[in-house]
C-alpha cells in the first residue's frame, strides 16, 4: 500500500528557502505524478505543482516563478524548494500522490512558519 | 483559473440526517471534480472522484452528483465520524486544478 513520508526544516527567516522532501514507500514510483499542496488558514488549499519520475514538471502559475521541484527515482524520493519566503507563504505542506487527476494518498503534513 | 465555490459555508447537523453539501464551478470542468474529507489534525482523504465514483473503502451512504458546473456531495445519514470539514477540487482543462474552500459540517 502506498505511504508518504515527508520531512523538512518548518521553520524559516522571510527571504529564506523552504525545502522539503517526501518518500515514497510501498508502491510504484514511476506510475504517478508527484505533487504539493499547502494549507493555510487564509488561501485554503492550493496546488503547488507536480513532478514525475523522469522530472516532467507542471506548476501553479502564481507560484512558478520560485518553485523548484526535483526527483531522486533511485531513492524513491521528491523534493521541493519554494524561494524567498514571506508570511503569506506559512501553513501546512503535503506531499501527495496524483492519481491522474486526484490526490490519495497525501503525506501527513509539515507546518511551515516563517518568522525574523 | 476555475473557482470552486462551497456552500454552505457550516452545516449544523444531527446523527442520522441527511447532509447535502454545494460546490459550484466558475466555469465547466466537466465530470472532473472530487470531494475531499478532513478531520482536525488528519490529512484530506480523497473521497469521490470523477463527480461520482467512491473512492476504495468510503461508505456507500457518500454519493457524489453533478457535472459542468454544479456539484453535489450527499452523505445520506450522518455518522459521528462524519462530522468534518469537505473540500470540492477540480481538474478541468484550464490549468491550474483548484480546490474549493471547504464546507464544514457540525454537530447541531
Amino acid at each position: 500500500q502506498l505511504h508518504l513520508r515527508q520531512w523538512g526544516a518548518g521553520l524559516l527567516k522571510p527571504s529564506e528557502t523552504l525545502s522539503l522532501t517526501c518518500g515514497v514507500y510501498g508502491g510504484s514510483f514511476s506510475a504517478y505524478y508527484w505533487s504539493w499542496i499547502r494549507q493555510s488558514p487564509g488561501k485554503g488549499l492550493e496546488w503547488i505543482g507536480e513532478i514525475n519520475h523522469s522530472g516532467n514538471t507542471r506548476y501553479n502559475p502564481s507560484l512558478e516563478s520560485r518553485v523548484i521541484l526535483s526527483v531522486d527515482p533511485s531513492k524513491k524520493q521528491f523534493s521541493l524548494n519554494l524561494t524567498s519566503v514571506t508570511a503569506a507563504d506559512m501553513g501546512v505542506y503535503y506531499c501527495a500522490t496524483a492519481i491522474v487527476r486526484w490526490f490519495d494518498p497525501w503525506g501527513r503534513g509539515i507546518l511551515v512558519t516563517v518568522s525574523s | 483559473e476555475v473557482v470552486l465555490t462551497q456552500s454552505p459555508a457550516t452545516l449544523s447537523m444531527s446523527p442520522g440526517e441527511r447532509a447535502t453539501l454545494s460546490c459550484r464551478a466558475s466555469q465547466g470542468v466537466g465530470r472532473y471534480l472530487a470531494w475531499y474529507q478532513q478531520k482536525p489534525g488528519q490529512t484530506p482523504r480523497l473521497l469521490i472522484y470523477d463527480a461520482s465514483t467512491r473512492a476504495t473503502g468510503v461508505p456507500a451512504r457518500f454519493s457524489g452528483s453533478g457535472s459542468g458546473t454544479d456539484f453535489t456531495l450527499t452523505i445520506s445519514s450522518l455518522e459521528p465520524e462524519d462530522f468534518a470539514v469537505y473540500y470540492c477540487q477540480q481538474r478541468g482543462n484550464v490549468p491550474p486544478l483548484t480546490f474549493g474552500g471547504g464546507t464544514k459540517v457540525e454537530l447541531k
